[in-house]
């Protein structure tokens, strides 16, 4: 059973093309989500904690957002620099982890 | 302030065998958890350790172990290799024992098994 479940998989912007990418959860009582941004060959990085619905929080040309169920990562004018594995993941007890989404932002 | 330490980086090992990982975290941080990385099924919890004991630990076989020691520093076991362990194995420090998703990840140790 998905618990926590990213889409798109994989994302192909040009440069400056604004997109949105979503982490949907299905467990109540929801004790934080967390943003991470993974390059190749290293380890995921931390970006963001939301902890209550209508929270926010932004980060150069990233934006992070949270409702009941999901949470949305938006990235503003990106840049090829912004291309990497996007990963989000709640916390019940332990970290459960999204399978991602893979950006891809070409010049 | 020195990150998260794995090591060795990369290995191969034939089934079979047995693995001993090692992890560096922080300075100053006491807590390490551990998961597995595969393309299909992505980042896996293994286990997470405060202060030397085990305080969490995921859906994975017995074959599987770790332990942390008084300096925090922490190994994980994995014996009788099967094929499907390939994998990257990622240790992450913290300053607390749960209560914060905000982890501090090495850069893994990437494991092959032939």
């Amino acid at each position: 059973e998905d618990q926590v479940t990213q889409s798109p998989e994989a994302l192909r912007l040009q440069e400056g093309e604004s997109s949105s990418l979503n982490c949907s959860y299905t467990v109540s009582g929801l004790r934080g989500l967390f943003w991470y941004r993974q390059d190749p060959g290293k380890g995921p990085e931390f970006l963001f904690t939301l902890y209550s619905a209508g929270e926010e929080k932004e980060k150069e040309r990233l934006k992070a957002t949270l409702t009941k169920k999901e949470s949305f990562l938006h990235i503003t004018a990106p840049k090829p620099e912004d291309s990497a594995t996007y990963l989000c993941a709640v916390q019940w007890g332990r970290l459960v982890f999204g399978k991602g989404t893979k950006l891809t932002v070409n010049p | 302030k020195a990150g998260v330490t794995q090591t060795p980086r990369y290995l191969i090992k034939t089934r079979g065998q047995q693995v001993t990982l090692s992890c560096s975290p922080i300075s100053g941080h006491r807590s390490v958890s551990w998961y597995q990385q595969t393309p299909g099924q992505g980042l896996q919890f293994l286990f997470e350790y405060f202060s030397e004991t085990q305080r969490n630990k995921g859906n994975f076989p017995g074959r599987f172990s770790g332990r942390q020691f008084s300096n925090s520093r922490s190994e994980m076991n994995v014996s009788t290799l099967e094929l499907g362990d390939s994998a990257l194995y990622l240790c992450a420090s913290s300053l607390e024992a749960r209560g914060t998703g905000e982890l501090f990840f090495g850069e893994g140790s990437r494991l092959t098994v032939l």
